[in-house]
């Protein structure tokens, strides 16, 4: 099991808006940041969002992150089918080794 | 612009030792760690440690402790992990992935290519 959860897989039409949940506890996102990866197939992840919120340069606004207590939320709104992939958060752990945990990672389907 | 690029496939028996490495270039190696993150089949990502590109520091998960060493070469811009006394379920693709800053504490920005690792009799 991961120490982050997050569900299975999500799903959603083209054009449409999709949130994708995180949940922690107070020794990992309830004190430090999140980030999140997008897993493409037969890809290496890459990160979308940092510091709960902030987007690398070239990642559109489409994709938006928040934080709020032991929890976090990956928004992902004008669904492209491009958008298919696994999505994992990921954050640190100090009261525990491995110091960086991540998520099981959820599956979006673009229907 | 900031690449890693990860050594090719390997086929190795249960029980021994794999290598990987991972070239970086477009950046200025010592000022950024490298962490390693695996993913086994069917299954999600799984960091294994970290190290300082600067001073050779370590942080390793607690399950890969004893069995993994993770070194650089600033003089080529090189990671390597090494992971002994390999099982089947060490079966994975192994990526190496540039820390945002320094530290560990730094999300990861930039990521190799990665490298499938099947160990099997």
């Amino acid at each position: 099991q991961s120490v982050l959860t997050q569900p299975p897989s999500v799903s959603a039409a083209p054009g449409q808006k999709v949130t994708i949940s995180c949940s922690g506890s107070s020794s990992n996102i309830g004190n430090n940041y999140v980030s999140w990866y997008q897993k493409l197939p037969g890809t290496a992840p890459k990160l979308l969002i940092y510091e709960n919120n902030k987007r690398p340069s070239g990642i559109p606004d489409r994709f938006s992150g928040s934080k709020s207590g032991t929890s976090a939320t990956l928004g992902i709104t004008g669904l492209q089918t491009g958008d298919e992939a696994d999505y994992y958060c990921g954050t640190w752990d100090g009261s525990l080794s491995p110091y960086v945990v991540f998520g099981g990672g959820t599956k979006l389907t673009v229907l | 612009q900031v690449h890693l690029v990860q050594s090719g496939a390997e086929a190795k028996k249960p029980g021994a030792s794999v290598k990987v490495s991972c070239k970086a270039s477009g950046y200025n190696f010592p000022s950024f760690g490298v962490s390693w993150v695996r993913q086994a089949p069917g299954q999600g990502l799984e960091w294994m440690g970290w190290t300082s590109t600067s001073n050779g520091n370590t942080n390793f998960a607690q399950r890969f402790q004893g069995r993994v060493s993770m070194t650089t070469d600033t003089s080529t811009s090189t990671a390597y992990m090494e992971l002994r006394s390999l099982r089947s379920d060490d079966t994975a693709i192994y990526y190496c992935a540039r820390n945002g800053g320094s530290s560990l504490w730094y999300p990861f920005d930039n990521w190799g290519q990665g490298t499938q690792v099947t160990v099997s009799s």
